[in-house]
């Protein structure tokens, strides 16, 4: 009931292409996603996060959409560019609070080729 | 310049010897983690500490152990019990506020690899 699971393992996209990862949970307790992006040989960044009260957040060329219902949530990346080829990660905790563990998802090798 | 600072960059090991990764933050976060990243798994958690001396098994907390006598410093210490210690290890910070967005800072990363 902790686990995230995370779809495709790889994916790679053309150019200007829209890119879409997703995430699938079973704790509903779970208040915070977070999606967090990794380059080659360095630690993870925070993207973008949301929480369960909204179903989308956008920020730049990110969107994240929830459907709590479902207890599913999806990484959308538009307009992808070369730059973007990093491992994505989503994850959840229940944030929402005092410092608390993230359960990550398994990572999502994205190549974007130009 | 504020960040998480991890050495060595990269650390080779002999079966049998235990190795020390160092992890320092100048964030003045409460909590730090461990993680170990292994390809296709993910991060998975090792230990974490929410203040100082004191802090919790994660997942795969079997053949690791850490301290955390400053708030600045969170140790892991790799065991000759560890079976398969090959891995990059993550280290991260986080804030301890309530309502707060309870983001995880990285450091840059340990490459262990055993010989």
């Amino acid at each position: 009931q902790q686990q995230v699971k995370q779809s495709p393992q790889s994916l790679i996209v053309q150019k200007g292409g829209i890119s879409i990862i997703n995430c699938a949970y079973e704790n509903t307790a779970f208040d915070y996603f977070p999606w967090y992006q990794q380059f080659p040989g360095k630690g993870p960044a925070l993207l973008i996060a949301i929480r369960p009260d909204v179903s989308e957040k956008k920020e730049g060329r990110f969107t994240i959409s929830f459907n709590k219902s479902a207890k599913q949530f999806s990484l959308h990346i538009m307009d992808s560019q070369p730059g973007d080829s990093a491992t994505y990660f989503c994850a959840a905790s229940m944030g929402y609070s005092s410092a608390s563990k993230i359960i990550f998802g398994s990572g999502t090798r994205l190549s974007i080729r130009p | 310049d504020g960040g998480i600072t991890q050495s060595p960059k990269y650390l080779f090991r002999k079966e049998g010897q235990n190795v020390t990764l160092s992890c320092e933050q100048n964030l003045n976060h409460d909590a730090m983690y461990w993680y170990r990243q292994d390809p296709g798994q993910g991060l998975r958690l090792i230990y974490y500490s929410q203040i100082v001396n004191d802090f919790q098994k994660g997942d795969i907390a079997e053949g690791y152990s850490v301290s955390r006598e400053k708030k600045e410093s969170f140790p892991l210490t790799v065991t000759s019990a560890q079976k398969n210690p090959t891995a990059f290890y993550l280290c991260a910070s986080s804030t301890q506020r309530a309502r707060s967005n309870n983001e995880q800072f990285f450091g840059p990363g340990t490459r262990l690899t055993v010989l």
